[in-house]
Formats: C-alpha cells, sequence, structure tokens
C-alpha cells in the first residue's frame, strides 16, 4: 500500500529536549516537504527536499532540522524545543518538485511544556 | 514570497445547495493550484488542481476556475452533501514554494 508514516504521532515533551520526528514513504517520490498546522493559520511549510542531500528552508524553518540521506527517509529534528512549536507537524511527499499531488502522512501532534 | 488568502474562513449551506470558496495570490509566477480536504482529525486530502494554462476544471460535483490576470482561484461545490463538511484549503505552487491558505470550515446541514 502506497503510503507516508510518521512516528511518533503523538508526543509531549519538555523545553530543550532535542526530539526528532520520522517521516517515511514507499512511492519512491522524489520531494517530501514538512509542514505545520496552526489553528487559523493553515499549513506552513517548515523544510523541503528535491531529492537525496537537497534540502531548502520554506516559509517558517527557524528552530528546525532536517536531513535526506535516503530518497524514502525525511526526519524533522527539533534541537531545542520551545513551547512555540507546539503544533500538528504533517509530513507529505510528491512525485517531483512539489507541483503534483501531495501525499500526506498521518500527523504528529506534538506538545512542548 | 507568495502570500495565498483565503475567504471565508467559515461556511455553512443546506444540503443540495452550492458552496464556493475563493482564494488569490500574490505572485503572478505561482503555476500551480490545488485544493484539499482535511476531515476532522485527519491528514489533508488532494481533492482538485489546476495548472495556469488552464482556466477550469471540474470533477463531478467538484469544479475550480482560475482568473490569472486577477490572481484568483476559487473552488466550487455543486449538491453539497453532509459528508462534504470538511476543512479545505487552497494553495499556490511556485518554485518549490506551496502556500497554504488559512482555510474554510465547510458545514452542510442535513
Amino acid at each position: 500500500e502506497a503510503q507516508v508514516t510518521q512516528n511518533p504521532r503523538y508526543l509531549i515533551t519538555v523545553t530543550g529536549k532535542k526530539l526528532t520526528v520520522t517521516c517515511s514513504q514507499n512511492m519512491n517520490h522524489e520531494y517530501m516537504s514538512w509542514y505545520r498546522q496552526d489553528p487559523g493559520l493553515g499549513l506552513r511549510q517548515i523544510y523541503y527536499s528535491m531529492n537525496v542531500e537537497v534540502t531548502d528552508k520554506g516559509d517558517v524553518p527557524e528552530g528546525y532540522k532536517v536531513s535526506r540521506k535516503e530518497k524514502r527517509n525525511f526526519p524533522l529534528i527539533l534541537e531545542s524545543p520551545s513551547p512555540n512549536q507546539t503544533s500538528l507537524y504533517f509530513c507529505a511527499s510528491s512525485f517531483s518538485q512539489g507541483a503534483y499531488e501531495q501525499y500526506f502522512g498521518p500527523g504528529t501532534r506534538l506538545t512542548v511544556t | 514570497g507568495e502570500n495565498v488568502e483565503q475567504h471565508p474562513s467559515t461556511l455553512s449551506v443546506q444540503e443540495g445547495d452550492s458552496a464556493v470558496i475563493k482564494c488569490t495570490y500574490s505572485d503572478s509566477a505561482s503555476n500551480y493550484f490545488p485544493w484539499y480536504k482535511q476531515e476532522l482529525g485527519k491528514r489533508p486530502q488532494l481533492i482538485i488542481d489546476i495548472r495556469s494554462n488552464v482556466g477550469e476544471k471540474k470533477d463531478q460535483r467538484i469544479a475550480v476556475t482560475l482568473n490569472k490576470t486577477a490572481k484568483h482561484f476559487s473552488l466550487h461545490i455543486t449538491e453539497t452533501q453532509p459528508e462534504d463538511s470538511a476543512v479545505y484549503f487552497c494553495a499556490a505552487y511556485n518554485n518549490n514554494d506551496m502556500r497554504f491558505g488559512a482555510g474554510t470550515r465547510l458545514t452542510v446541514k442535513p
């Protein structure tokens, strides 16, 4: 089954404790992206990746890091989480360059206290 | 960068009526305009999209129109049904940058 998976689905953590949210897709997609969703703000792009070892900043990259060492995986790293990073996070992938249907993962709800 | 505005933020219609959601964008170079539907507690899913070389696209009860000159595009849902109730997001894409509108919560009353 073609899918995008994220782990964990729910996470409560404390300020400053490094965390990683994993994202994996099995569709051999080149383009992957991370979004955060906040009430009234829609989906905002954090980082995207055009292909292995090619990443770039989106609209709200501050406080986040990503890596793309393999085509299928695109982890999101919060080196020192803060309460303003409490949000719902979605990973997505698409065939090429993002100008195609994006397939979203199930979401990760993160709470930073 | 691109800025996408979406209206209205909430929309309530009677079952069987039509619903229209409008979006404007700022970057004339944007060339791909998808619409996503997000049901409560679920992930966003693409329902229809349009590219800048097309003015209108239809898929059963759903249609999207694009006016490049005015830089706005709209989602039209006809014969609405209760299962159309969800949050709808428009987006504009240019040069690897995908910008979403803030969303419209559509409620279809039986």
